[in-house]
């Protein structure tokens, strides 16, 4: 069965922290995409990994992928109250089928 | 350069209606996706089309259909509307079919859709 989880899917941070969130995923997938949510809003892309080991960097946000462990990372360092969204990973399978993780919703503290 | 269009944004209806859904993809994208977003099973990839032909199709009954016309517009229907329906359906073009790597997904702002 295909899966894609996320953890955690709620959390509260101070500004200025460091924290990662984590998207796990079963089957072997050849792309992962990081997309950002803003309530009531669509999904922006942020990030597109398609190797192993790669890293993308953009502003306080990085992004990982170990396709052997099957995970990808998200970082956020010194975290602002602008980041304040839902982020989803996405994994396309094999067959054409694009799934979803369940998102993580980030609420940065002032 | 024009986004992904959707239309209408929000849209109430009955039970046992059916609803049309549109998406305009951006200029010269050929690849259109559907998704439906609900709070209960988040995301869901409904079907894709590309070249008027759809190519994939996720876990969902048969009421869901949708079309794509030849310049690249896409609909989506619903028939015989039950009240799990209600969602924010998105809709998301790309170059290329999903499967090319380098084709990234660009979401439109979605169509709210109540049934009562």
């Amino acid at each position: 069965e295909l899966k894609v989880e996320q953890n955690p899917l709620f959390l509260s941070m101070q500004e200025g922290k460091n924290y990662t969130i984590y998207c796990n995923y079963s089957t072997t997938s050849d792309r992962l995409y990081w997309y950002r949510q803003d309530p009531g809003k669509s999904l922006e892309s942020l990030f597109v990994l398609l190797s192993n080991g790669a890293v993308k960097q953009e502003g306080r946000l990085m992004a990982s992928l170990d396709t052997k462990a099957r995970l990808s990372t998200l970082h956020i360092t010194a975290a602002v109250h602008d980041l304040s969204a839902t982020y989803f990973c996405a994994l396309v399978f094999g067959d054409d089928k694009i799934i979803f993780g369940k998102g993580t919703r980030l609420h940065i503290l002032p | 350069k024009a986004g992904v269009t959707q239309t209408p944004r929000y849209l109430i209806k009955t039970r046992g209606q059916q609803v049309t859904l549109s998406c305009s993809p951006i200029s010269g994208h050929r690849s259109v996706s559907w998704y439906q977003q609900t709070p209960g099973q988040g995301l869901q990839f409904l079907f894709e089309y590309f070249s008027e032909t759809q190519r994939n199709k996720g876990n969902f009954p048969g009421r869901f259909s949708g079309r794509q016309f030849s310049n690249s517009r896409s609909e989506m229907n619903v028939s015989t509307l039950e009240l799990g329906d209600s969602a924010l359906y998105l809709c998301a073009s790309s170059l290329d079919v999903i499967r090319r790597r380098n084709s990234p997904l660009h979401f439109g702002n979605g169509t709210r859709l109540t049934v009562t």
